[in-house]
């Protein structure tokens, strides 16, 4: 099946600093990806919408300017946590799918820690 | 968003079969989906079907879906220690994924 490729897994950052995850479509193409973040026992909940090309489209009660979202190409977004808290530690997904009509293929997920 | 609702925890003795429920209040989905999450790791598509189905076997794993009443649920017979995980429910429409909170399924030896 598809693969989508998630970096880093893990990270550790000073409070105050930024991080900055990749999510890789490594062998189809994806006008669309998503960015979900998960809380300790709690479901993911869908943070925003990559679209290639344009602005990303983000959920009520996620801050943009926080959560920035840049998808630069068919096969890869990133999304930046900027002057990550402690309370930005979380558990991030990405997802991706070639078409409309086709599954989603998730990420291994990045857990982020912030000290 | 839309709801998806799922008890958060289930118990079992390995061998015995597994039932995990979702509920979902979308009447447009288009699909629903079994993903399994293991501590650390991403979501793995276990399965899924389609919103005009009523039933999926897949080895050890049946999906039953009850578009009525809006209900889903997934069976693994003779469960074993390795299905211990979370589980999560989800229903699309499209590309946009709406998750459960996920049932935490752990298997007593």
């Amino acid at each position: 099946g598809a693969v989508v490729s998630q970096h880093p897994s893990r990270v550790i950052c000073k409070s105050g600093t930024s991080v900055k995850i990749e999510c890789r479509s490594l062998d189809f193409q994806a006008t669309t990806m998503f960015w979900y973040r998960q809380f300790p026992k709690q479901s993911l909940m869908l943070m925003a919408t990559s679209n290639e090309g344009s602005k990303a489209t983000y959920e009520q009660g996620v801050e943009k300017d926080k959560f920035l979202i840049n998808h630069a190409s068919l096969t890869l977004s990133t999304l930046t946590v900027t002057s990550a808290h402690p309370e930005d530690s979380s558990f991030y997904i990405c997802s991706a799918s070639p078409d409309v009509n086709t599954e989603a293929f998730f990420g291994q997920g990045t857990r982020l820690t912030v000290v | 968003g839309e709801d998806v609702e799922q008890s958060l925890f289930l118990s079992v003795r390995e061998g015995d079969s597994s039932v995990i429920n979702c509920t979902y209040t979308d009447s447009s989905s288009t699909y629903l989906y079994w993903y399994k999450q293991e501590p650390g790791a991403g979501l793995q598509l276990l399965t899924y079907i389609f919103s005009n189905m009523d039933m999926k076997q897949d080895q050890r794993l049946t999906v039953l879906l009850n578009k009525k009443d809006k209900h889903l649920s997934l069976r693994i017979a003779d469960t074993q220690t390795g299905d211990s995980a979370i589980y999560f429910c989800a229903e699309s429409t499209g590309n946009q994924f709406y998750f459960g909170t996920g049932t935490s399924l752990t298997v007593i030896p």
